[in-house]
């Protein structure tokens, strides 16, 4: 089965660059996407095809992939970024497989 | 602007099948561009995807609930549903409807959520 990794939790200081990782041997051959889900609202994605960011996510939000590794970084993260971020992929192009989860605090 | 929305009893009986209804504004179900899927969020927990349907009505499922699951969709309403067999109090969740690019596999809208407990 596929598995992607995402550490659970990550911490930084207002103004500060965040990274988000998550992993697995799936991300070697397919794109990763991220989304933003913040308490009682709909999850929103922020970035997709590992580093491509959809219309009306601030430019601070970028992407990254190298080898079964993607990252996502927050650069200059504000308190409005604080939130559970996932990633995710589609395996075989078929079943989506999400990672566990990261809760970014900032403060 | 596309909106999705859930709706559903909040409440089920151990044993029993749980009935969804997504409905879907702004945007037709019968878009040959995008799937239309269900995930599902224990309390405290990640995300699970569930399975998806295309408005041909092609199914695909996640294996570990393959057995117990059936996804269908209704065009003329505009709408899509999930039945979840003999559920226990492992199935209760937080039950998202989203809608799942063709291209590029981007679930770029989603419902509220809808929190489903099973319990007698």
């Amino acid at each position: 089965s596929y598995e992607l990794t995402q550490p659970s939790s990550v911490s930084v200081s207002p103004g500060q660059t965040a990274r988000i990782t998550c992993s697995g041997d799936v991300l070697a051959k397919k794109y990763a996407r991220w989304f933003q889900q913040k308490p009682g609202q709909a999850p929103v994605l922020v970035i997709y095809k590992d580093s491509e960011r959809p219309s009306g996510i601030p430019e601070r939000f970028s992407g990254s992939s190298s080898g079964t590794t993607v990252t996502l970084t927050i650069s200059g993260a504000q308190v409005e970024d604080e939130a559970d971020y996932y990633c995710y992929s589609a395996a075989d192009n078929i079943n989506v497989v999400f990672g566990g989860g990261t809760k970014l605090t900032v403060l | 602007q596309v909106q999705l929305q859930e709706s559903g009893p909040g409440l089920v009986k151990p044993s029993q099948t749980l009935s969804l209804t997504c409905t879907v504004s702004g945007g037709s179900i019968s878009s040959g561009d995008y799937y239309w899927s269900w995930i599902r969020q224990p309390p405290g927990k990640g995300l699970e995807w569930i399975g998806y349907i295309y408005y041909s009505g092609s199914t695909y499922y996640n294996p570990s609930l393959k057995s117990r699951v059936t996804i269908s969709v209704d065009t003329s309403k505009n709408q899509f549903s999930l039945k979840l067999s003999s559920v226990t109090a492992a199935d209760t969740a937080v039950y998202y409807c989203a809608r799942l690019s063709r291209d590029g596999y981007n679930l770029d809208y989603w419902g509220q959520g809808t929190l489903v407990t099973v319990s007698s």
